[in-house]
């Protein structure tokens, strides 16, 4: 079963715009909730990620929201540049302590972000 | 760049054929995860190995392997290659005595079967 979905699957954005990503998630033992970025012909990279105990973290230009009780997150890339074209993940993960959850990841099916001069 | 590397970077084989790709760890890390990302798709999770054993499994079937080694190196091997296993395998690694839980990616193998 699909127990993560991205949106949207695809984005243009101007230079200087805001992009902005979605997940959401059915687990509720998921309590690690990374955003990968991955370049064509490379592994993904973690970009940001963000703990259930507080409800946004930002890094430079990148942000993550995160409401537990929708069980959604977010990306938000601000002032977005031509090198931020890359495809984007959520791959949210389990509580060590879940044994049934823990160690079989997750990734959504990716944004590719497309940054437009 | 990451730590984390993978043999060989690109590989044909045909179909019915065996094959084994290799992942280095990045130093220091105890836990290696594999993925299968099809052209277009997501990483899917194939399985992960923590000290030596297998610790979770993702939907892939039993021809689908893997070893993880006392250096915490690893191998996946897939037996009976079909069509549908061509893809981009990633290996990463992570150390899960930290609260991180960050994976980090090698470049990945592409393999093509033909």
């Amino acid at each position: 079963q699909q127990q993560v979905k991205q949106s949207p699957q695809s984005l243009i954005v101007q230079k200087g715009g805001i992009s902005i990503i979605n997940c959401a998630y059915e687990n509720t033992a998921f309590d690690y909730f990374p955003w990968y970025q991955q370049f064509p012909g490379k592994g993904p990279a973690l970009l940001i990620a963000i703990r259930p105990d507080v409800s946004e973290k930002k890094e430079g230009r990148f942000t993550i929201s995160f409401n537990k009780s929708a069980k959604q997150f977010s990306l938000h890339i601000m002032d977005s540049q031509p090198g931020d074209s890359a495809t984007y993940f959520c791959a949210p993960e389990a509580k060590k302590t879940d044994a049934d959850s823990w160690g079989k990841f997750q990734f959504g099916a990716g944004t590719q972000v497309v940054v437009t001069p | 760049e990451t730590g984390v590397t993978q043999s060989p970077t690109h590989l044909i084989k045909t179909r019915g054929q065996q094959v084994t790709l290799r992942c280095s760890s990045q130093s220091g890390h105890n836990t290696v995860s594999w993925y299968q990302q099809a052209l277009g798709q997501g990483p899917q999770f194939i399985f992960q190995y923590y000290r030596e054993e297998e610790n979770g499994r993702g939907n892939f079937p039993p021809r689908f392997s893997g070893l993880q080694f006392p250096n915490y190196s690893s191998e996946l091997n897939v037996n009976a290659l079909e069509l549908d296993d061509s893809a981009l395998y990633l290996c990463a690694s992570s150390l899960v005595s930290t609260s991180t839980d960050t994976q980090y990616f090698g470049p990945g193998t592409r393999l093509t079967v033909l």
